[in-house]
């Protein structure tokens, strides 16, 4: 089935410095999603992405698709300690998975003030 | 709106035993999957109903089924517990199509002793 590798596994920042978390697919995917996941809770919904090329902001998150729609990044800039969590990709093969969501291993975040 | 329910929110139990967990999804949302989260092997896809139809199924053994009722409500049982079945299992529900992401409930935390 499909998968996607996440890199990197933890992130250690200082509040303020910028952060990246990487997935990526050997094949091409139809459309990446984007969750976070705090300490303790539950994945919520972050964003879509389905063109090739594809750039999201949503305030200081950036995201991207990939031209070959191969790979996507979620970049955080000026991370702030409400940014802690772990940030999952995750992707929905196409034709009959419905509902089923293929998630990366996820990336967990901690923020140093 | 409301968002997803899930019941009870922790739960032990014994090897062998059985347990029930329930779901209520987003009102308007037909779409129901359920998700095993584990630190180990992090979020696997269990099942996905549709209109009280199974739609899709990951790679569990017999012991995890589920069903969908018609006001989209689910439930998912593990039968023959055993030790590894102890977990956070994550409902998600969306509407027909995943495009507006799908939405999660906090989780029951099954504890096996």
């Amino acid at each position: 089935g499909q998968q996607v590798m996440q890199i990197p596994q933890y992130q250690h920042v200082q509040e303020g410095e910028d952060f990246t978390t990487y997935c990526n697919s050997s094949t091409t995917l139809s459309n990446i999603q984007w969750y976070k996941q705090r300490p303790g809770g539950h994945p919520v919904f972050l964003i879509q992405l389905v063109k090739s090329g594809e750039v999201k902001k949503q305030k200081r998150l950036t995201f991207q698709f990939g031209e070959a729609k191969k790979n996507s990044s979620l970049h955080i800039t000026a991370t702030q300690t409400t940014d802690v969590g772990t940030y999952f990709c995750a992707v929905i093969a196409g034709g009959t998975s419905y509902g089923k969501l293929t998630f990366g291993q996820g990336t967990i975040l901690t923020v140093h003030p | 709106k409301a968002g997803v329910t899930q019941t009870p929110r922790y739960l032990i139990k014994t090897r062998g035993q059985q347990v029930t967990l329930s779901c209520s999804p987003i009102s308007g949302h037909r779409s129901v999957s359920w998700y095993q989260q584990t630190p180990g092997q992090g979020l696997q896809f269990l099942f996905e109903y549709f209109s009280e139809t199974q739609r899709n199924k990951g790679n569990f053994p017999g012991r995890f089924s589920g069903r969908q009722f018609s006001n989209s409500r689910s439930e998912m049982n593990v039968s023959t517990l055993e030790l590894g079945d102890s977990a956070l299992y994550l409902c998600a529900s969306t509407t027909e199509y995943s495009n507006y992401g799908y939405t999660f409930g906090s989780g029951t935390r099954l504890t096996v002793v």
